[in-house]
């Protein structure tokens, strides 16, 4: 049972390059998501997408772009990476239904030189 | 004022002490709370959901204030495997989840 599968763990870019984080899941769940934590900060939504075809802005959407492939795929899209935007990403899924928690991929650790 | 405000620690304790953390949210309007665990910079993992009667799962044990709009999470018998950060989450509508910061637990022999 893979759960939430992220791709790549790790990746070095230069400062303007662009890139995409994957991100799947094989749960059938209709909401998902894509955080970023940072030193001494808690997650921070980046978007968000509650079912196939429809996606939202979160907390910090600025220099993002995502697209909610299918049901399954969720992906995130730096168009031009700026050093700030170092950080850990997480995807995230969560199933319908009230009060029901997040399930994580393991995160992907993005370096921006 | 943070949505979610958690002390950060870090609290430092012996092994088979008992710890407790705090978590303060904003949005009176919450629907439901949990703790997650995460482990050096990995994937937050599920701890437990916390309920307006209070739940207990083994050594540790979470309750909800919503007068006061504070959750705890009570660590009974630390152990070394306990040390992680523990993140404290609301769901504020319509599984729009607010994480804290975080608090950093380190359990020592």
């Amino acid at each position: 049972n893979a759960g939430v599968t992220q791709t790549p763990k790790f990746q070095v870019l230069k400062t303007g390059q662009s890139m995409t984080l994957q991100c799947a899941q094989d749960m059938n769940h209709n909401s998902m998501y894509w955080y970023r934590q940072d030193p001494g900060m808690g997650l921070r939504l980046i978007y968000y997408s509650a079912s196939e075809g429809t996606t939202d802005k979160g907390e910090v959407p600025n220099g993002y772009n995502v697209s909610r492939l299918n049901k399954r795929e969720f992906s995130l899209r730096l168009e031009s990476a700026a050093p700030s935007q170092t950080s850990v990403y997480f995807c995230a899924s969560i199933p319908d239904g009230d009060g029901q928690p997040q399930h994580f991929g393991d995160g992907t650790r993005l370096s921006i030189l | 004022r943070k949505e979610v405000e958690q002390d950060p620690g870090p609290f430092n304790v012996p092994e088979g002490a008992t710890v407790a953390f705090n978590c303060t949210y904003s949005n009176s309007a919450s629907q439901s709370f949990f703790w997650y665990r995460q482990d050096c910079r990995k994937e937050p993992k599920l701890l437990m959901s916390v309920y307006s009667s209070g739940n207990e799962d083994g050594r540790f044990t979470a309750q909800l204030n919503r007068a006061s709009q504070y959750i705890s999470l009570l660590i009974r018998d630390s152990k070394l495997s306990d040390s992680a950060t523990y993140l404290c989450v609301v769901n504020e509508y319509g599984n729009k989840l607010v994480f804290g910061a975080g608090t950093i637990l380190r359990v020592k022999s």
